[in-house]
């Protein structure tokens, strides 16, 4: 069964530093998102894409994120300055286009560490 | 912004017990997911509920979109060693594609064999 597909499974960086994290859509979806997971919290959204533009973003997606498809299959979230309180799970998600709401399929996650 | 309240935070059961959690909110959402997480890995969808009062199943997995649209719950029955880990509820506002998911707190389920 396909499946999104992320990379790095674990990024340690020092803090300030810039980050990139990268994923691999479903091929045939259209719609992808990012959500972070801060250990022992809820999953939280921070920002969909379609069309080769941000379609919804949260208060979290701050001016340090931002995202990008570089290419036909790769889907990049880019932090500029890390802070301590970037450290998190962060997962990537893709959907089919559909009149009703496709459901969103998960990756398991880029592990980010801040020093 | 919207919040999900989902319940119970854990439960620890017996093998073959059935189970069941909820997840309720003071707004309306337009579609209800449940998402099952295991350590160190993604959520992975379970049940997908799209109308009002539908009544879905997955195998020992069965979910309910309440009629009032603002709340949702699942059942396994007959619960496995497997049926070990986190089950997230998400709600979904607008009915299309590129909506973000809310998601509930979690319920950490451990069964005992």
């Amino acid at each position: 069964e396909p499946e999104v597909t992320q990379t790095p499974s674990h990024q340690v960086t020092q803090m300030g530093q810039e980050v990139i994290l990268r994923c691999v859509p479903i091929s045939n979806h259209l719609y992808f998102y990012w959500y972070r997971q801060i250990l022992g919290q809820k999953v939280e959204f921070l920002v969909s894409f379609y069309n080769n533009e941000i379609s919804e973003k949260s208060e979290i997606f701050d001016d340090q994120f931002s995202v990008e498809r570089p290419d036909g299959s790769n889907f990049t979230l880019k932090i500029r300055s890390t802070k301590l309180e970037d450290s998190a799970m962060y997962f990537c998600a893709s959907s089919k286009q559909g009149n009703q709401g496709q459901p969103q399929h998960f990756g398991d996650g880029t592990r980010l560490s801040i020093l | 912004g919207q919040q999900l309240n989902q319940s119970p935070q854990s439960m620890f059961i017996q093998e073959g017990e059935d189970v069941s959690m909820n997840c309720t909110s003071s707004s309306i959402f337009n579609t209800w997911l449940w998402y099952k997480q295991d350590p160190g890995e993604g959520p992975v969808l379970l049940i997908a509920l799209y109308k009002a009062g539908e009544l879905t199943s997955n195998g020992r997995l069965t979910a309910q979109f309440g009629i009032t649209r603002k709340d949702s719950f699942l059942n396994i029955s007959a619960s496995i060693p497997s049926d070990v880990g986190i089950y997230f509820c998400a709600g979904q506002l607008r009915p299309t594609s590129g909506s973000r998911l809310t998601f509930g707190e979690g319920t950490q389920l451990t069964v005992n064999p």
